[in-house]
């Protein structure tokens, strides 16, 4: 399965600031997933990456908050912005190598907003 | 559309006891289906997965059969240890391309 590198591991953030979560895998990958998953609960999904195009967004997720980048196939950023304590979560990256082969995740960021 | 229920947890075992974590799904014709699990301050890692009718996954003892007469994929493991305490979470994914989950149940696992 890929190898999925993210960073930060952890961060503590002000309102009001943004914060960009990075996402490298190790190998050329088809699909890049953004997730969150907000204390004792399951996850949901934010969004799709999409290589060279915007990010396909899930109700209730918009871009002006939850800014995607995806310039190849093997990187991909997440920006939360304007936080608020509300965005409080984990974020996880997930790829997917071809259609049914299962997604693998990145270890998460955890973020707190105080 | 599709889901995926999973048992309430916390569910607390004795170590070497016998394990299942309910889990049944609603989706037309054949999603395939995974048990991730979370341990504590980690990300989520494929624990099994099974894509058709009847196949089982397994991987470090812990084994699920797709049930396609009864929407299933229960998961089980013959004996429990400590280190197996975790969140597990069932998913499926189905032509959309969109991994869904459960809610999620913790185990503990006590010496």
């Amino acid at each position: 399965s890929a190898v999925i590198s993210q960073k930060p591991s952890r961060d503590i953030c002000q309102r009001g600031t943004s914060l960009t979560i990075q996402c490298q895998v190790d190998s050329q990958v088809t699909m890049m997933f953004w997730y969150r998953q907000q204390p004792g609960q399951s996850l949901t999904l934010i969004a799709t990456a999409n290589q060279g195009s915007e990010a396909t967004y899930e109700s209730g997720f918009v871009i002006d908050k939850f800014p995607i980048s995806r310039p190849n196939l093997t990187f991909s950023t997440l920006t939360v912005s304007n936080m608020s304590p509300e965005d409080s979560s984990i974020y996880l990256c997930s790829v997917e190598r071809f259609w049914g082969d299962g997604y693998t995740f990145g270890s998460g960021t955890r973020l707190t907003v105080v | 559309g599709n889901s995926v229920t999973q048992m309430e947890g916390p569910v607390t075992l004795s170590e070497e006891a016998f394990l299942t974590i309910n889990c049944t799904y609603t989706a037309t014709g054949y999603p395939s289906l995974f048990w991730y699990v979370q341990y504590p301050g980690e990300g989520l890692q494929l624990l099994l997965k099974a894509t058709k009718a009847d196949d089982k996954g397994s991987n470090k003892g812990f084994e699920a059969t797709y049930r396609k007469e009864t929407t299933s994929f229960h998961l089980e493991k013959g004996s429990v240890q400590v280190s197996d305490s975790a969140v597990y979470f069932c998913a499926l994914l189905h032509n959309t391309d969109k991994l869904i989950f459960g809610t999620g149940t913790r185990l503990q696992v006590f010496p």
